[in-house]
């Protein structure tokens, strides 16, 4: 069965403090994205890689940061985290096939719920 | 600027009874669009995709349609039931782009 592991379900962290959240899928996909979900606004593209040691801003990239060192390992850091950056962070990932992001399905982690205090 | 509107912003249903979903985009151009569903405190998985030859798709008691000529979409939900509670979200794909546009999501509770 396909899997997207997501490391941590709940973290509580303090202002300030650096957060580290870890994403890793066993599908083989090129492309990965980490996304955050609010309520009443739906989800939000933070960054996506395509590659190993790639990576593209999404739609709010401020206060974040990535690294994916191997193909399927994609972390989001929160250098300096504050109280706007509690949510539910979700990782996905897709494959490429023959239109460079394929048919655009992605496959989702159970999510990691952020509280910044 | 690409939208996608998803109607209603919540609903509740009795079990047993129908009810739909709608979706309306402006994403142009348009390659296909999807429906995900997810249960509370999980990640989304993906319920159907349309693309632009397809008028109706099935998958189980799920039935989703497309009228790519008005930019509409709808997640028909035959026969409810208690698992079928979560939040619907419906993506739409442009062509020849990796974006994708995120509905808000309809939240539907089944309720006995």
């Amino acid at each position: 069965d396909v899997k997207v592991t997501q490391s941590s379900r709940y973290l509580v962290k303090r202002t300030g403090e650096k957060v580290f959240l870890e994403c890793v899928q066993d599908m083989d996909h090129e492309n990965m994205f980490w996304y955050r979900q609010d309520p009443g606004l739906g989800l939000r593209l933070i960054y996506f890689s395509y590659d190993v040691k790639m990576k593209e801003k999404g739609d709010i990239p401020e206060g974040y940061s990535v690294s994916r060192e191997k193909k399927e390992r994609f972390s989001l850091i929160l250098e300096s985290a504050s109280t706007n950056q509690t949510s539910m962070y979700l990782c996905a990932s897709s494959g490429s096939g023959s239109a460079g992001f394929g048919t655009g399905e992605l496959f989702f982690g159970e999510g990691s719920r952020l509280t910044v205090l | 600027k690409n939208q996608v509107e998803q109607s209603p912003q919540s609903l509740i249903i009795l079990e047993g009874k129908n009810c739909t979903l709608q979706c309306n985009y402006t994403v142009s151009p348009f390659s296909n669009l999807r429906w995900y569903k997810q249960d509370t405190g999980r990640g989304p998985v993906s319920l159907t995709i349309m693309t632009f030859s397809e008028n109706t798709k099935s998958n189980g008691r799920y039935t989703a349609t497309l009228d790519a000529d008005t930019k509409q979409s709808s997640l028909h939900i035959t026969a409810s039931q208690l698992s079928d509670s979560a939040s619907y979200i419906c993506v739409v794909r442009g062509a020849g782009s990796y974006q994708l546009t995120f509905g808000k999501g309809t939240k539907l509770s089944v309720i006995p």
